[in-house]
């Protein structure tokens, strides 16, 4: 089962415009992580914000974190065409000595040129 | 190129039949993990192995199985195969955090699996 789910599914637009993904979990998190896919291609990892970090930047990246509400959001700034891709969230959860991720359903980002 | 290498890229093969997928891991990572990407489930975790010990399990089916060797590589076995097995394999390394928390994972480019 996810414990991730990323709004919206789908998302459209133009060069140079902002992109924001929303990502929401169910359980406690150790830390949550954002990677990126290009159509069948293997993940690629993004940014990792930890459970006590709240905002995070990096490049043209921003992730904030609020634990009160179980929710992460990607904000890609002066989006390329190089952009296009799928994003997931990631949460590791604090569960013994296991680091397995589990992951959210992904969000399409196409921009266009 | 994240270092991860898995092999064969792509795989067809016919119900009932049994394959095995390789993995290399980062050179010094000791975790590697399994997951399975299917359009219907998404991306699911499968198994870890740490330094050659199974370490947590998630959604692996009783025909699949994983194993990780000395030389830190590994390969998961999926046996009486059907069509619902169609899906993208990845495998992923990490490297230990001596804070004991959790690290970002490298993902290798994925073995395509099709079952006909």
């Amino acid at each position: 089962s996810q414990q991730g789910e990323e709004d919206p599914q789908a998302l459209s637009i133009q060069e140079g415009e902002n992109a924001t993904m929303n990502c929401s979990y169910k359980t406690s998190i150790n830390n949550l992580q954002w990677y990126r896919q290009n159509s069948g291609r293997g993940l690629v990892h993004l940014i990792l914000i930890r459970s006590n970090e709240r905002e995070k930047h990096s490049g043209r990246l921003r992730v904030t974190l609020d634990t009160s509400k179980k929710s992460s959001s990607l904000l890609i700034t002066a989006s390329r065409a190089a952009d296009t891709a799928s994003y997931f969230c990631a949460t590791a959860i604090s569960s013994g000595s296991a680091r397995q991720l589990t992951f959210g359903s992904g969000t399409q980002l196409t921009v266009l040129p | 190129d994240s270092g991860v290498t898995q092999t064969p890229k792509h795989l067809i093969t016919a119900t009932g039949q049994r394959v095995t997928l390789r993995c290399s891991p980062r050179s010094g990572d000791l975790s590697v993990y399994w997951y399975q990407q299917s359009l219907d489930q998404g991306l699911q975790f499968l198994i870890q192995y740490y330094n050659g010990e199974e370490r947590a399990k998630g959604n692996i089916l009783e025909r699949f199985s994983a194993q990780q060797f000395p030389d830190l590589h590994s390969e998961l076995n999926l046996s009486s195969l059907e069509l619902g097995d169609s899906a993208l394999y990845f495998c992923a390394s990490s490297h230990p955090s001596t804070s004991g928390s959790y690290n970002e994972q490298f993902f290798g480019p994925g073995t395509r699996l099709t079952v006909l």
